[in-house]
């Protein structure tokens, strides 16, 4: 049963204090995406990865929020330092992109992590 | 700029009862067109997806109808039923170089009452 898993599924943390949220994504898939979910912004693209390099960004703040895929079974996204403001879910996706890279259909979503910064 | 645009916000529909969610878009290279369904607690699920050389994909009780002219695209879930109260999301993809990625609608509660 290939599925994307996410920790931790909670946390809670006082503004200041680093977190560090972690991604498995389904075996062979070669895209990992990071998104927050708020009641008020939705669903946004933070960043992704393709062949584990980074290909976007741009969601991300970039003074405090950082993003790596140290091996191809493995993606973080880290605070530091953590504000309230960030409290939301965050989660994990990932697909498996067409031979010629530059289609993308299919993502599948882990079950999230629920940050709250007090 | 919000590129996919869902209404209704929310929606309460009676058991047996059709749910219609719709999308609009506005970037003409959207290709791929997803809905994604979340219920409280998880991460969203693809339901069923279109492209845009089809006008309509059924799948058991849930059907898109796509217009490419009006680009727009919606949801039809046929004979609602309570286990389908959740949130459901419509998004849209292109072709990049740099690597497709989706661009998700606001989101439709769904409620279905017994």
């Amino acid at each position: 049963d290939a599925r994307v898993t996410q920790t931790p599924r909670h946390k809670v943390t006082e503004m200041g204090q680093e977190v560090t949220m972690r991604c498995q994504p389904i075996l062979g898939h070669n895209t990992v995406f990071w998104y927050r979910q708020t009641m008020m912004q939705g669903l946004e693209l933070l960043a992704y990865f393709r062949n584990r390099a980074p290909l976007d960004d741009s969601g991300m703040p970039k003074d405090r929020f950082s993003a790596e895929m140290p091996d191809a079974t493995l993606a973080t996204l880290k605070i530091q330092p953590s504000e309230p403001r960030d409290s939301a879910v965050y989660f994990c996706a990932s697909g498996l992109a067409s031979k010629d890279r530059t289609s993308l259909y299919e993502q599948y979503f882990g079950p999230g992590t629920r940050l709250t910064v007090t | 700029q919000q590129q996919v645009k869902q209404s209704p916000q929310s929606l309460i529909v009676q058991k047996g009862g059709i749910s219609i969610i719709n999308c609009a878009y506005e970037n003409t290279a959207f290709d791929y067109f997803p809905w994604y369904q979340q219920f409280p607690g998880k991460g969203p699920a693809l339901l069923i997806a279109i492209r845009p050389d089809v006008s309509e994909k059924k799948e058991g009780r849930f059907t898109i109808s796509f217009n490419k002219s009006a680009k727009q695209f919606s949801l039809h879930i046929m004979d609602s039923q309570p286990g389908d109260s959740a949130t459901y999301f419509c998004a849209a993809s292109k072709r990049e170089t740099s690597g497709s990625r989706l661009t998700f609608g606001e989101g439709t509660q769904l409620t279905v009452n017994p």
